[in-house]
């Protein structure tokens, strides 16, 4: 049962790099979400998609892209890291339905330098 | 928007009852959502309440009133593997339905 995978566990960036946070899910769930968790502060989200071909801003999006091709995957890009992106990145899938919960992935942590 | 209020952190005893309170303001209020976290590792689902009342689930009860925009979390027969955050989350019309989350209670267990 893989549920939500997300990769890389941790990654080192150096402010002004790129990279791509991957995130699938195999339970074809139509919605996907991306937060970022800092210390205290909860869960924010970032971006969310209720199906393949669209997505929408969430409460942080700035610095952020996301893109949803296929209802298995929705990747998370950052473009120019920068060290407010300090944070643990979790993807999460559900059905969208009222009382089915969301469903995470392990969490990337991302440190940027 | 929307604002939701959970302690910071509580501790109690191995054995004891626990009470975690969550309050929260929204408009078009749709469900709420408790979800145990533990220390570097995901969320992961503990109920759900749409209808004001008491859910039962094992040793975890979880109770909304939607009048007063409250709900409470509350563990049973505490033990040291409950340690974790618990995480409150309200979905809303006026949030386009997406869950929010509140920041989290840390709940410590000790003997």
């Amino acid at each position: 049962n893989a549920g939500v995978t997300q990769t890389p566990k941790f990654r080192i960036l150096k402010i002004g790099q790129s990279m791509t946070l991957q995130c699938t899910q195999d339970m074809n769930h139509n919605y996907m979400y991306w937060y970022r968790q800092d210390p205290g502060m909860g869960l924010k989200l970032i971006y969310y998609s209720v199906g393949a071909g669209i997505t929408d801003k969430g409460e942080v999006p700035n610095g952020y892209n996301v893109s949803r091709s296929t209802t298995e995957d929705f990747p998370l890009r950052l473009e120019l890291a920068a060290p407010s992106q300090t944070s643990v990145y979790f993807c999460a899938s559900s059905t969208g339905d009222n009382n089915q919960p969301q469903h995470f992935g392990d969490g990337t942590r991302l440190s940027i330098l | 928007g929307q604002n939701i209020d959970q302690p910071t952190e509580m501790t109690a005893t191995e054995g004891a009852i626990v009470q975690i309170n969550c309050t929260y303001q929204t408009s078009g209020f749709n469900g709420l959502f408790w979800y145990q976290q533990h220390a570097g590792e995901a969320p992961t689902f503990l109920s759900y309440n749409v209808l004001d009342g008491l859910e039962e689930k094992g040793r975890f009860s979880s109770f909304l009133s939607r009048s007063k925009g409250y709900s409470y979390l509350l563990l049973k027969e505490l033990q040291m593997k409950d340690s974790a955050s618990y995480l409150c989350a309200v979905r809303s019309s006026g949030g386009s339905y997406i869950p929010t989350f509140g920041r989290g209670t840390s709940l410590i267990v000790h003997p």
